[in-house]
């Protein structure tokens, strides 16, 4: 079965600084991998996904994602942070069957400080 | 850009009462899920819904659970008689043709509050 473990609830930057944030996850077959973000009173918007072919994805809002098997991690990142990247951020597997649902994290928490 | 909607925002109902979360996913999406987060804890998946009718549900999605896409547009969650464990915020997402071939999109979720 797939999990997916986030490390870290809370993370806070600074302003400028780089974001990283941890995901580590667990399938018994090759992974499907994303990281959506929640804006406060909003949904889930995807930030990136990986599939197959280049393992480094990069995606809106100048994140990107590295995918690494012999890790099993897909840590999300960006160079400099913004206040706008202020939000909760989840990861998430494709589950292996058919259905496309998605396995979640428990999300963390980018606080961006002035 | 399409999105999904989900009425209402907020619902407040007492213990024991039914409840419809209502759902109007992307027009030419396929697939249909509903998801609940309660506070503090993950997203998790309760349901999928595929050519009118259940692909997989989860242990969560007992038989006070149900989904129904009445008339081709809506899609929506009922809770037959709610349980204050169900307080929690309820996400319908849909795609085009399941996560392998596209993301999931989400809607704003709606906040069910039992009393």
């Amino acid at each position: 079965a797939q999990s997916v473990t986030q490390l870290g609830s809370h993370v806070s930057v600074s302003e400028g600084a780089l974001v990283l944030l941890r995901c580590n996850y667990s399938s018994s077959v090759p992974p499907y991998l994303f990281w959506y973000v929640q804006y406060p009173n909003q949904g889930l918007q995807l930030l990136l996904k990986y599939t197959t072919g280049a393992t480094l994805v990069k995606g809106i809002n100048g994140f990107e994602a590295e995918f690494k098997k012999s890790e099993t991690s897909f840590h999300l990142t960006k160079p400099s942070a913004h206040m706008s990247d202020a939000a909760e951020y989840f990861c998430a597997v494709s589950d292996a069957g058919n259905t496309g649902k998605l396995i979640f994290g428990q999300g963390t928490t980018l606080q961006v400080k002035p | 850009e399409p999105e999904v909607t989900q009425t209402p925002s907020h619902q407040v109902t007492q213990m024991g009462q039914e409840v419809i979360l209502r759902c109007v996913p992307i027009s030419n999406h396929l697939y249909f899920y509903w998801y609940r987060q309660i506070l503090g804890q993950k997203v998790e998946f309760l349901v999928s819904f595929y050519n009118n009718e259940i692909s997989e549900k989860s242990e969560i999605f007992d038989d006070q659970f149900s989904v129904e896409r009445p008339d081709g547009s809506n899609f929506t969650l009922k809770i037959r008689s709610t349980k204050l464990e169900d307080s929690a915020m309820y996400f319908c997402a849909s795609s085009e043709g399941g996560t392998y071939n596209s993301p999931l999109h989400f809607g704003n979720g709606t906040r069910l509050t039992v009393t």
